[in-house]
């Protein structure tokens, strides 16, 4: 069974700091990769994914996100974090012939001013 | 273009009943997943339908099950709840331009969610 994991619960930076959230997943097949925020207050949106092509995928709000096949990562990057960036970041597969979007269990971000 | 909306936000019930919750698609979305997040479980992925059948389900016993309307809307019920069936229900919506494309090809907007207090 496919499954997600994240490795960082809560992730504490300051502003201007480098961020890299880590995502390992488990599936024996072709997958599709997404990476979803929630900003405090608001809905769930998606930040990027990746279905095929180039590895590194860029998003919005100057994030980005490689995938590594050999390693069945999809880390997620951001050179300059703002305070603005605070909220709770998932990562999500599914695999092409099943279609069962599995969620990691999120790393919440706080960025300090 | 209003977005994704669920009803109700809020929901008490106690054990052994069954509740319905509803969710309205954004105008010329045709797909609709419905999720669940716990504390415990995180987000889970429950089933999408696309043009009013279920393509996609999630690893939910029977007791979940869900509809979709002609128009898109979706309906999700859930009988016989659960203490566990507490959680925040989300609805996403997306183009989805055949049943050939992988869930998640067209960008998901999901709803503000309906929390559900089973006590």
């Amino acid at each position: 069974a496919q499954s997600v994991s994240q490795h960082n619960h809560h992730v504490i930076l300051s502003e201007a700091a480098s961020l890299e959230l880590g995502c390992n997943y488990s599936y024996g097949g072709t997958v599709n990769l997404f990476w979803y925020v929630q900003y405090p207050g608001q809905h769930l949106q998606l930040l990027l994914k990746y279905f095929s092509g180039d590895p590194l995928v860029k998003g919005i709000k100057g994030f980005e996100a490689e995938f590594i096949k050999s390693k069945f990562s999809f880390n997620l990057r951001k050179p300059s974090v703002q305070w603005s960036d605070t909220a709770e970041y998932f990562c999500a597969v599914n695999g092409r012939n099943n279609n069962d979007m599995r969620f990691g269990a999120g790393t919440r971000l706080t960025v300090k001013p | 273009k209003a977005g994704v909306t669920q009803t109700p936000r809020y929901l008490i019930k106690t054990r052994g009943q069954q509740v319905t919750l509803s969710c309205s698609p954004i105008s010329g979305h045709r797909s609709v997943s419905w999720y669940q997040q716990t504390p415990g479980q995180g987000l889970q992925f429950l089933f999408e339908y696309f043009s009013e059948t279920q393509r996609n389900k999630g690893n939910f016993p029977g007791r979940f099950s869900g509809r979709q309307f002609s128009n898109s809307r979706s309906e999700m019920n859930v009988s016989t709840l659960e203490l566990g069936d507490s959680a925040l229900y989300l609805c996403a919506s997306s183009y989805r331009s055949g049943t050939s494309a992988p869930l998640g090809s067209e960008t998901q907007y999901f709803g503000p969610g309906t929390r559900l207090l089973v006590l």
